[in-house]
Order: structure tokens, then sequence, then C-alpha cells
């Protein structure tokens, strides 16, 4: 069982606002990821980061931000949200050992901008 | 650039019925893994494959990755509405970014 933790599962905001998406794991994992997500579409990388003080961005391009203080904690912020910001973000940790680099997902959360 | 193809897209079958989902890309990857997610939560990992030629077996799913690591497959046998999901193929290159297929969305009819 995947211990990694998203907060809120669901948020439904109004364009402009600040908002940060949470995301804990107690795994001790080193790398961490955001993607964002379509229903029932393919995954698309945003964020990720290798370690404390380490991030970089995805093949996607996003208007958020990240950052990663402690190694469990990995949030996503937007400055100031839009319609077009709607969409699922789940968020991924993995191990830096071996080959596999096996990957381990959060419950996601559902952004609305309205 | 979308690096791994999946197909179908869909899939809408009877219980009881097999199927297979295909995987492909022009890239080599040194691990592939399948995920199934069901509607409103994170995808889950099924398997990971890492040796080209690869048979894994889980049950009533089958997964092979290809001898040239650029493609993999999942069979299901005897499928059951508990199966039903969208599955994801991923895979990993020298780098350390994962690339996930296009998804393959399926529907066990009970």
């Amino acid at each position: 069982e995947a211990d990694i933790y998203q907060t809120p599962r669901y948020l439904v905001i109004g364009t402009g606002k600040k908002i940060t998406l949470e995301c804990s794991q107690t795994m001790g994992h080193d790398k961490m990821y955001w993607y964002q997500q379509d229903p029932g579409m393919e995954l698309h990388l945003i964020h990720y980061s290798y370690g404390v003080n380490s991030t970089e961005k995805g093949d996607l391009s996003s208007e958020s931000t990240v950052s990663r203080i402690r190694t469990e904690h990995f949030p996503l912020t937007l400055e100031s949200a839009r319609p077009s910001h709607t969409s699922q973000y789940l968020c991924a940790s993995s191990e830096s050992y071996g080959i596999s680099y096996e990957q381990y997902f959060g419950p996601g959360t559902r952004l609305t901008v309205t | 650039t979308q690096l791994l193809e999946q197909s179908p897209q869909f899939l809408s079958i009877q219980e009881g019925e097999n199927l297979t989902v295909y995987c492909n890309s022009s890239s080599v990857f040194s691990s592939l893994q399948w995920y199934r997610q069901e509607p409103g939560e994170g995808p889950v990992l099924l398997v990971t494959v890492v040796t080209g030629g690869e048979v894994k077996k889980l049950k009533r799913l089958t997964f092979q990755f290809g001898d040239a690591r650029k493609d993999s497959s999942l069979h299901i046998t005897a499928a059951q509405p508990g199966d039903t999901g969208l599955y994801l193929c991923a895979g990993k290159e020298t780098g350390n970014q994962f690339y996930f297929g296009t998804g393959t969305s399926l529907t066990v009819i009970p």
C-alpha cells in the first residue's frame, strides 16, 4: 500500500485566485512528480524533483510552480487560476535506486476553475 | 511528441472474453510499466518489465515486453467487470522521466 496523500481531493475556485495543491509521501522517496490529466486521457508531466531543493519542468508547459523544501512534501502552486487550468492533478513518487523506478500515485486533486 | 501509442483507445467487451492491449513506441526503454486507473483515482501499478522478451503473469493478466524493449502488450483472459478501467503503459528511457501512453479505456459488460 503506497503512502502518498493529496489534498484537497476536489476544489472549485474562481478565476484569479491563488491555490496550492498539497502532496505528501511517507516512503522517503527522493523523486516526486506532478502530472496533469484530463478525464480518461493520458498523463502529462508538468514538474518533477530529484530531491530537496531540486525541481524541473516537465514536457507539458504549465503556469504552475513547485517547491521541495522537505523530502516528504511537494506542493504545487497556481498564482492566478484560470478556466484553462481545470483538470485533474496527480502527484507521484518513486525510489532513486534500482532500474525499475516504480511510481506510486496519490488519489489526485480534481480542480475546477470557474 | 507522443512516445508511446496505445491501441485500442476504447474497448468494450462481454464478461468472459479475452482481450489484448498494445503499447508501441519507436524509442527503447530501460523499463516499462502498466497501470490501471479507476475514475477519480490515481493510477495503480500492475507490473514492471525490464528485460527484452520478458513475460510476467498476474492472475488472469499476462504482460510481455518486446525483444527490442520498444513495445509491450497486456493480455487479459476471461475478463471480469472488475477489470474495467483505464490502462496506461509508461516507459522510462535512460533519463529520469517516465512517458505515459495514450491510454486504453476498457469496459467489461456483465
